[in-house]
């Protein structure tokens, strides 16, 4: 079974600052990894995904992701946030499994950009 | 291109009652999802169909909930009778298939039932 793990329900931030959202999956199988964004009142929005290749991967907004398949994570990051970045933010995994593609998301992570 | 269409955006209830979602996927779209997406939880999916036909429906809860996606487009969410339980935002999406795999979701601005 896969399943998507978010550490962090809320992450406070300074305007300006870093970030890092944190996201770890486990699955037994080759995966492909997305992270979505939720504005209030909205559905989601695709920030970035990876589905081979380089590891490193550049989303909209200036966000960025890496995929380490040792540990399992694909933690999302942006170097300096702004207000409008407030929003849901979602990991989700997608496996195929006898030719069942399901995608599954973590349960969320709250960002708030402090101005 | 138009992107993922639902219809209402907002609906209050009374429990037992029924209700019914609609979805009109992006032009040419095989794939399209059901998700529910209760108030502070990450969207849990209901039924995913490929075409008109369903792939998985493990997680719909089949005594009060059914959908339907006639010829392969539009796609129809119902629930009756609805339970407390039910409020929540049941989400849209719809993805394209390329060598038999599917790309990225897109999805609709969601429908926000509250049952009373």
């Amino acid at each position: 079974a896969q399943s998507v793990t978010q550490l962090d329900s809320q992450v406070p931030v300074f305007e300006e600052a870093p970030v890092e959202l944190r996201c770890n999956y486990s699955s037994s199988v080759s995966v492909y990894l997305f992270w979505y964004v939720q504005y209030p009142n909205q559905g989601l929005q695709l920030l970035l995904k990876y589905l081979s290749g380089s590891t490193l991967v550049k989303g909209i907004n200036g966000f960025e992701a890496e995929f380490n398949k040792s540990q399992t994570s694909f933690h999302l990051r942006k170097p300096s946030v702004h207000i409008s970045d407030t929003a849901e933010y979602f990991c989700a995994v997608r496996i195929s499994n006898f030719g069942n593609e399901k995608l599954t998301f973590g349960t969320g992570t709250r960002l708030t950009i402090i101005p | 291109e138009a992107g993922v269409a639902q219809s209402p955006r907002y609906k209050i209830i009374e429990k037992r009652q029924s209700v019914a979602f609609w979805c009109n996927p992006i032009s040419g779209h095989a794939t399209l999802y059901w998700y529910q997406q209760i108030l502070g939880q990450g969207p849990k999916l209901l039924i995913q169909f490929q075409n008109n036909g369903v792939v998985d429906d493990s997680q719909l809860p089949k005594d009060r909930f059914s959908a339907e996606r006639l010829k392969g487009v539009d796609s129809t969410l119902k629930i009756q009778p609805a339970k407390l339980e039910d409020s929540a935002v049941y989400l849209c999406a719809s993805s394209s298939l390329r060598a038999g795999r599917n790309t990225e979701a897109f999805f609709g601005q969601g429908t926000r039932l509250t049952v009373v």
